[in-house]
C-alpha cells in the first residue's frame, strides 16, 4: 500500500545512546516532515525537509539531526538519547494535491 | 501563550447528538486551516481543510472566523465511530511548509 512507513514501531533506548529512526514515502511527494507528540501537548516539529537536499528546523530541534537521503527517505537521529526525548515519533509527508500530510504509524521511543 | 489552542474536552455525547469544537491561533498572517482526526494510539488523518467561506463534509461542517482568528468543527448526528481526539492545525504565519498542531479535543460519542 501507498504511504509512509516508519521503522522500527517501539523501541527502548538508555540515556546516552544512539538511534536513527528511518522514514520512506512512496508518493513521490517533496516534502518531508519529523514531528514528536507528548502527553497533553500537540504535535511539535522537529525538523523538516522541503525537498530533496534540504532541511530545517522545526521548534523543538535540539538533541536531533536528519538527513534526507533521496527524495524518498528522511531519516532521524538521536545522537545521545536522553529521558525527556521519550516521546511518539511521527513521519509525514505533504501532499500538494490534498493539500495535507499523510502520516506514517508512528515509532514509539523510550529513553530510561 | 500557544499558537493553537483547544480545549481538551473530554466531550462525552449520545448517539445522534451535534457538537462543535473550537481553536484559536494566534498568527493572524496563518493562512492554511485544517482540522485532523487522532484514533488512540494511531496516527493522525486528515479530516477536512477548513476555507474561508465554510465548507461541509457530510456530517462535518468547518467554519474559519479570521476576526477572531479561531475555527470550528461541527459534528451532527454523531455515531459512535465519531470517537477519536480532534486535532486543529494551522499553517505558521506565511510559512507553508510548516504547521502548528492543537494538542486535540477529545470526543467520547456514547450509545
Amino acid at each position: 500500500n501507498a504511504g509512509v512507513t516508519q521503522t522500527p514501531k517501539f523501541q527502548v533506548l538508555k540515556t546516552g545512546q544512539s538511534m536513527t529512526l528511518q522514514c520512506a514515502q512512496d508518493m513521490n511527494h517533496n516534502s518531508m516532515y519529523w514531528y514528536r507528540q507528548d502527553p497533553g501537548m500537540g504535535l511539535r516539529l522537529i525538523y523538516y525537509s522541503a525537498s530533496e537536499g534540504t532541511t530545517d528546523k522545526g521548534e523543538v530541534p535540539n538533541g536531533y539531526n536528519v538527513s534526507r537521503l533521496n527524495k524518498r527517505e528522511f531519516s532521524l537521529r538521536l545522537e545521545s538519547a536522553a529521558p525527556s526525548q521519550t516521546s511518539v515519533y511521527f513521519c509525514a509527508s505533504w501532499d500538494s494535491l490534498s493539500y495535507g500530510y499523510t502520516f506514517g504509524s508512528g515509532t514509539r521511543l523510550t529513553v530510561v | 501563550r500557544k499558537e493553537v489552542e483547544q480545549d481538551p474536552g473530554p466531550f462525552n455525547v449520545p448517539e445522534g447528538a451535534t457538537v462543535a469544537f473550537n481553536c484559536t491561533y494566534s498568527n493572524s498572517a496563518s493562512q492554511s486551516f485544517f482540522w485532523y482526526r487522532q484514533d488512540c494510539r494511531k496516527e493522525p488523518k486528515l479530516l477536512m481543510s477548513v476555507y474561508s467561506s465554510g465548507n461541509e463534509d457530510g456530517r462535518f461542517t468547518a467554519q474559519l472566523n479570521r476576526a477572531s482568528q479561531y475555527i470550528s468543527l461541527l459534528i451532527r448526528d454523531s455515531k459512535l465511530s465519531d470517537s477519536a481526539t480532534y486535532l486543529c492545525v494551522v499553517n505558521m504565519g506565511n510559512n507553508f511548509n510548516k504547521f502548528y498542531f492543537g494538542s486535540g479535543t477529545k470526543l467520547n460519542v456514547k450509545p
